[in-house]
C-alpha cells in the first residue's frame, strides 16, 4: 500500500518568508511518480511539478524549488520570498507504476499555507 | 488548455434522494476520476474510469456508483444520498501511461451538503 504523510496542517508566515512544506512516502515500488498540487480558494487543484524516482535532481522554477531525496522518502517544497498569493492548500501525492490499472494517486492529508501582508 | 467541468459548485439535496454529479473534459483523455476531499483527510479515491464503459472501484466507493458511457463524460451517482456524504467532490482527468504518469487535471469541485 502507498501512504503520503503531510505532517504540517496549517503553517502561518509573513509575507516575504522562506517556507518549506514537508512531504514523507512509503511504497514498495521501485519506480514511482511524485506530485505536487496547489488548491487555492477557487477550489480546483493546479498542477505544480512532477518527479520520478530515478531522477533526484533537485528542480527550481522561480520562487518555488522542490528537494527530492530517497534516502529518507521525502519531496519536500519551498517557496522562497512567500507571498499573499501563495495561500493555498497544498498537495503532496504520489503514484507506484507498480499498480496496473489507470493512474491513480495517493494524496497526502494537504497543508494550509497562509501568507500573511 | 485542458478543461475540466462539472455540472454545479454548489449542490444541496435531502437524505436519501438520488444524486447525479456530471463532469465533462475537452482533451481527450482516457482516465477519468472521483475523488471526495474532507478536511484532515486529503483527497480520496471514489472510483476512477480508464476507458468508456470501464470503471474501477478506488478506496471509498460504498454508497457510490459510476457512469462512462463517452470518452468525455464522467458521472459519480449517489443511489440514495445521507448526511455522511456531504463533502467537497473532485472530477479528475488525465492521459492514460503506466510507463509515464501523466498529472491530473482538476474540475473545480461540487459542494455537497446533504440535509
Amino acid at each position: 500500500a502507498q501512504k503520503v504523510t503531510q505532517a504540517q496542517t496549517e503553517i502561518s508566515v509573513v509575507e516575504k518568508e522562506d517556507v518549506t512544506l514537508d512531504c514523507v512516502y512509503e511504497t514498495r515500488d521501485t519506480t514511482y511518480y511524485l506530485f505536487w498540487y496547489k488548491q487555492p480558494p477557487s477550489g480546483e487543484l493546479v498542477f505544480l511539478i512532477r518527479r520520478n524516482s530515478f531522477d533526484e535532481q533537485n528542480e527550481i522554477s522561480g520562487r518555488y524549488s522542490w528537494n527530492f531525496q530517497k534516502s529518507t522518502s521525502s519531496f519536500n517544497f519551498t517557496i522562497t520570498a512567500s507571498q499573499v498569493v501563495d495561500s493555498a492548500v497544498y498537495f503532496c501525492a504520489l503514484r507506484g507504476v507498480g499498480e496496473t490499472s489507470g493512474s491513480r494517486l495517493t494524496f497526502g492529508e494537504g497543508t494550509q499555507l497562509t501568507v500573511n501582508p | 488548455d485542458v478543461k475540466v467541468t462539472q455540472s454545479s459548485r454548489y449542490l444541496v439535496k435531502r437524505t436519501g434522494e438520488k444524486v447525479f454529479l456530471e463532469c465533462v473534459q475537452d482533451m481527450d483523455h482516457e482516465n477519468m476520476f472521483w475523488y471526495r476531499q474532507d478536511p484532515g483527510l486529503g483527497l480520496r479515491l471514489i472510483y476512477f474510469s480508464y476507458d468508456v464503459k470501464m470503471k474501477e472501484k478506488g478506496d471509498i466507493p460504498e454508497g457510490y456508483s459510476v457512469s462512462r458511457e463517452k470518452k468525455e463524460r464522467f458521472s459519480l451517482i449517489l443511489e440514495s444520498a445521507s448526511t455522511n456524504q456531504t463533502s467537497m467532490y473532485l472530477c479528475a482527468s488525465s492521459l492514460a501511461g503506466l510507463a509515464v504518469s501523466y498529472e491530473q487535471y482538476f474540475g473545480p469541485g461540487t459542494r455537497l451538503t446533504v440535509t
